[in-house]
């Protein structure tokens, strides 16, 4: 089954503990992205990239690393989470040639 | 500043009926649209999209009409189904970013058996 797999799908942590949030997809996409959804903000990409070993800010980049070493892997990474991190976060995949992205079940991360 | 605003948190239809979804925008440099789904506990799916150079798009019972002149575009669904109860996201895409999407804050869609 073609897929954007995420984990884990809740995570409860204290401020300053790093942590990594996976993402996977089978699907031979070029294309992954991470955001992050909030209460009347809608969807914030956070950073993107277009291809291994190519990665692009997003909207809201800011306390966030990502890489992107293995086509099907684009893991998120917080390397001292804050408070203000606490969010929905979904992973997204697509194919370079159009605009149609795949999204991830979601990543509920509370940061105490 | 929110770039794509959907204005109506929310949104209650009866059965059959038709259900309409507004977007508007304040970036010139859109011209790609597209409309993705959200059940609670899982991610956007994507629903429909429309180009710029088009002003109706429609997919079975799904249509989305753009007023470029307006920056606005809506998503029709006829006729309504309570499966269709949802939040719906609004997105676009810049001349040259495709893969860079700016979404609204997305409208919860209820519908009523």
């Amino acid at each position: 089954e073609a897929q954007v797999t995420q984990n884990p799908r809740y995570l409860i942590t204290v401020t300053g503990k790093k942590l990594t949030v996976t993402c996977s997809q089978n699907m031979n996409h070029e294309y992954m992205s991470w955001y992050r959804q909030d209460p009347g903000l809608g969807l914030r990409q956070i950073y993107y990239s277009m291809n291994v070993e190519v990665t692009d800010k997003g909207d809201v980049p800011e306390g966030y690393k990502v890489s992107r070493k293995e086509k099907r892997n684009f893991p998120l990474i917080l390397e001292s989470p804050s408070p203000n991190q606490t969010s929905l976060y979904f992973c997204a995949s697509g194919r370079a040639s159009d605009n149609e992205q795949f999204f991830g079940p979601g990543t509920r991360l509370t940061v105490l | 500043d929110q770039q794509v605003k959907q204005n109506s948190p929310s949104l209650s239809v009866q059965e059959g009926r038709i259900s309409i979804l507004n977007c508007d925008y304040t970036n010139s440099m859109f011209d790609y649209f597209l409309w993705y789904k959200k059940y609670p506990a899982e991610g956007p799916t994507f629903l429909i999209s429309i180009s710029s150079i088009k002003d109706k798009n429609e997919d079975g019972r799904f249509t989305v009409f753009l007023n470029k002149s307006a920056k606005h575009l809506s998503l029709h669904i006829v006729p309504s189904q309570p499966g269709d109860s949802a939040v719906y996201f609004c997105a676009a895409s810049e001349r040259g970013s495709a893969r860079q999407l700016t979404f609204g804050s997305g409208t919860q869609l209820t519908v009523l058996p």
